[in-house]
């Protein structure tokens, strides 16, 4: 257990409906990092937070956004779902930035999408 | 941050030590090296990282040349369940924090 959880663990939707992932971070880590990764692709990142702001936007679509709580749980919200959206999708936390090279980026186990 | 440059893929004998290198040409002086890798479909995991001098823990070793500009993980001594795809990335002590992963390279170990 890496101490970041990630639910559900599989999802599978419908094209055009919307998904909500959820990411708790390892207990004290303050920020979150969201990363899709397709089949057989690499790790792409999309989104991180800190303490509840928006810090860094990767290749994030449109019909994508997240959010992350005052409790510091984050959600990834996926909308008008394509078949090329299916992917597993990471979330990461880390304790802080700054410091001695930014120790402590902790993966879940991932979200597998699958969109039929 | 500054790009990195890894083989592809390796193989190596189990219970033989597994030597990866990534190249990092532009890595300026307050980037780090870290090391992930990423057994099959799963989340990646965190392997080591270091600024100039080397660095070991329980998993690996980290050698970085006097000059920055390369790196080598080695596994001292692989087994099959190090097989997966490992990762080096640059990355500055100041920024965002996000990590930027590349294509890696994808370790065999063969029994």
């Amino acid at each position: 257990d890496s101490g970041v959880t990630q639910t559900p663990k599989h999802l599978i939707t419908a094209t055009g409906q919307r998904v909500t992932l959820r990411c708790s971070p390892r207990s004290g880590d303050l920020s979150v990092y969201w990363y899709q990764q397709s089949l057989d692709q690499g790790l792409q990142f999309l989104i991180q937070y800190y303490n509840g702001e928006e810090r860094a936007k990767g290749n994030i679509l449109e019909r994508f956004s997240a959010q992350q709580f005052p409790d510091l749980h984050s959600e990834l919200n996926l909308s008008s779902l394509e078949l090329g959206d299916s992917a597993l999708y990471f979330c990461a936390s880390s304790g802080f930035l700054g410091g001695r090279g930014n120790y402590g980026y902790t993966f879940g186990s991932g979200t597998r999408l699958t969109v039929v | 941050d500054a790009k990195t440059t890894q083989p592809p893929s390796m193989d190596c004998a189990e219970g033989r030590a597994a030597n990866l290198p990534c190249n990092h040409s532009t890595i300026s002086g307050n980037e780090y090296v870290y090391w992930y890798r990423q057994i099959h479909s799963q989340g990646p995991q965190y392997i080591i990282h270091g600024l100039k001098n080397n660095e070991t823990n329980e998993m690996a070793s980290l050698i970085i040349t006097e000059d920055r500009k390369s790196s080598t993980l080695i596994l001292p001594h692989a087994t099959l369940r190090d097989t997966a795809v490992y990762y080096c990335i640059v990355l500055q002590s100041s920024n965002t924090g996000k990590l930027i992963f590349g294509q890696g390279t994808t370790l065999q170990v063969k029994p």
